[in-house]
């Protein structure tokens, strides 16, 4: 079974700080992807970010990235000078590539990005 | 930029009814599927369809769950019989294929009463 962790339930970061979300996650299948979802107020989910188990280059989107350490399994989102609509409910998700490659997630850090 | 859509936005029903929310996926992805979010909790896979049939579903997705595509465009999510603990946020979701993200729709709050 998969599992994802995120140990932070809240995150407070003045404007224009870089910002760190840890991740941890637990699979025994050796081919897996790891995502970043923002969901803001509004209740969307928002895609943010990809990395895949086999990649050797960690993943960047602007001024997003992933700090993936495969042997620790985990892999945290870096926001780097973060900005005020950044405040917003952050999950982690994993996606095994087989059967059914159902999104687990874990359980969201709320970030707020103070002025 | 192709979205999924989801109708209603937000649905209240009286426990014990029925309630059919529907979805529309990105025209070209052949994975669909429901999630639900609690209030302040984390999200939970349901159901996953492809290739017109169930490829796994969750222990949450019981009997009272049923999921249809009956048209090639819109993909349903039925609770036959509602309960107070359905009361969530449902987000329909859609991917090209078993390695790229998932486009999530913009969710239909449900509230049973």
């Amino acid at each position: 079974a998969q599992k994802i962790t995120q140990t932070q339930p809240g995150m407070f970061v003045q404007e224009k700080e870089a910002v760190t979300l840890d991740c941890t996650y637990d699979t025994s299948d050796p081919s897996y992807g790891l995502f970043w979802y923002k969901q803001p107020s509004s209740g969307e989910m928002i895609f943010l970010i990809y990395q895949g188990s086999y990649d050797q280059q960690n993943a960047t989107e602007g001024r997003y990235s992933l700090n993936f350490q495969k042997a620790r399994k985990s892999a945290n989102l870096v926001i780097s000078a973060s900005q005020l609509g950044d405040s917003a409910m952050y999950f982690c998700a994993m996606r095994v590539i087989q059967g059914a490659q159902k999104l687990v997630f874990g359980q969201g850090t709320r970030l707020t990005i103070n002025p | 930029e192709p979205e999924v859509t989801q109708t209603p936005s937000h649905q209240v029903t009286q426990m014990g009814q029925e309630v059919i929310l529907r979805c529309v996926p990105i025209s070209n992805h052949l994975y669909f599927y429901w999630y639900r979010q609690i209030l302040g909790q984390k999200v939970e896979f349901l159901v996953s369809f492809y290739n017109n049939e169930i490829s796994e579903k969750s222990e949450i997705f019981d009997d009272q769950f049923s999921v249809e595509r009956p048209d090639g465009s819109n993909f349903t999510l039925k609770i036959r019989s509602t309960k107070l603990e359905d009361s969530a946020m449902y987000f329909c979701a859609s991917s090209p294929d078993a390695f790229y993200e998932q486009y999530f729709g913009p969710g239909t709050r449900l509230t049973v009463t």
